[in-house]
């Protein structure tokens, strides 16, 4: 099984700072014969559903702000949130689809420092 | 709009049964393959359960492998779960959740999510 890794479990970043979140696979999760990466990030807040940020580990679902950006390849991934606004408090999931048993990263909370 | 609405969650003694449903729409149903994941109080996100457009494909997570069984009705754009011998630690809020490649012979990320509905396992 493949195992996900984030860190930190949780951060507080002040207004207008960058938010970086780590996510690490137990196993690669690039697959050669597409050169894509199995990782996606959500977001959720506090009483919601998950919401899909990003797929293929680097690409922007529709409607999500431009100062989320998802980097990294093989088995070390990043969430970057380039300005840190108040509605962006959540906690934020990775979470690989290489296997076809999917499986989460434990999350991490993100709040105003 | 596309709109995913569980319901069938509720209290149940362990070793109980339940059936939980998912009713969908805006969107073409019969195209696209979905999921179960669950979420205990205060706890990550957990996928339980996957089923090809088709229903050809289906495959669970071991903790609930067994135990819990997927299922749809494209004629009536819905999603089943039956979960049975069920414990205090499926206690959990339980999503539907679309998967985000059409046509997909396998689980991929999830793009449309229900609002979920609570299952709590206890005597």
């Amino acid at each position: 099984d493949i195992v996900m890794t984030q860190s930190p479990d949780s951060l507080a970043v002040s207004l207008g700072e960058r938010a970086t979140i780590n996510c690490k696979s137990s196993q690669s999760v690039l697959y050669t014969s597409n050169n894509k990466n199995y990782l996606t990030w959500y977001q959720q807040k506090p009483g919601q559903p998950p919401k899909l940020l990003i797929y293929w580990a680097s690409t922007r679902e529709s409607g999500v702000p431009d100062r989320f950006s998802g980097s990294g390849s093989g088995t070390d991934f990043t969430l970057t949130i380039s300005s840190l606004q108040a509605e962006d408090v959540a906690v934020y999931y990775c979470q690989q689809y290489y296997s076809p048993l999917p499986a989460f990263g434990q999350g991490t909370k993100v709040e105003i420092k | 709009e596309v709109q995913l609405v569980e319901s069938g969650g509720g209290l149940v003694q362990p070793g109980g049964s339940l059936r939980l449903s998912c009713a969908a729409s805006g969107f073409t149903f019969s195209s696209y393959s979905m999921n179960w994941v669950r979420q205990a109080p205060g706890k990550g996100l957990e996928w339980v359960s996957y089923i090809s457009s088709s229903s050809s494909t289906i495959y669970y997570a071991d903790s609930v492998k067994g135990r819990f069984t997927i299922s749809r009705d494209n004629a009536k754009n819905s999603l089943y779960l039956q979960m049975n011998s069920l414990r205090a630690e499926d206690t959990a809020v339980y999503y539907c959740a679309r998967d985000g490649v059409y046509s997909g012979d396998r689980s991929y990320y999830f793009d449309y999510w229900g609002q979920g509905t609570l299952v709590t396992v206890s005597s």
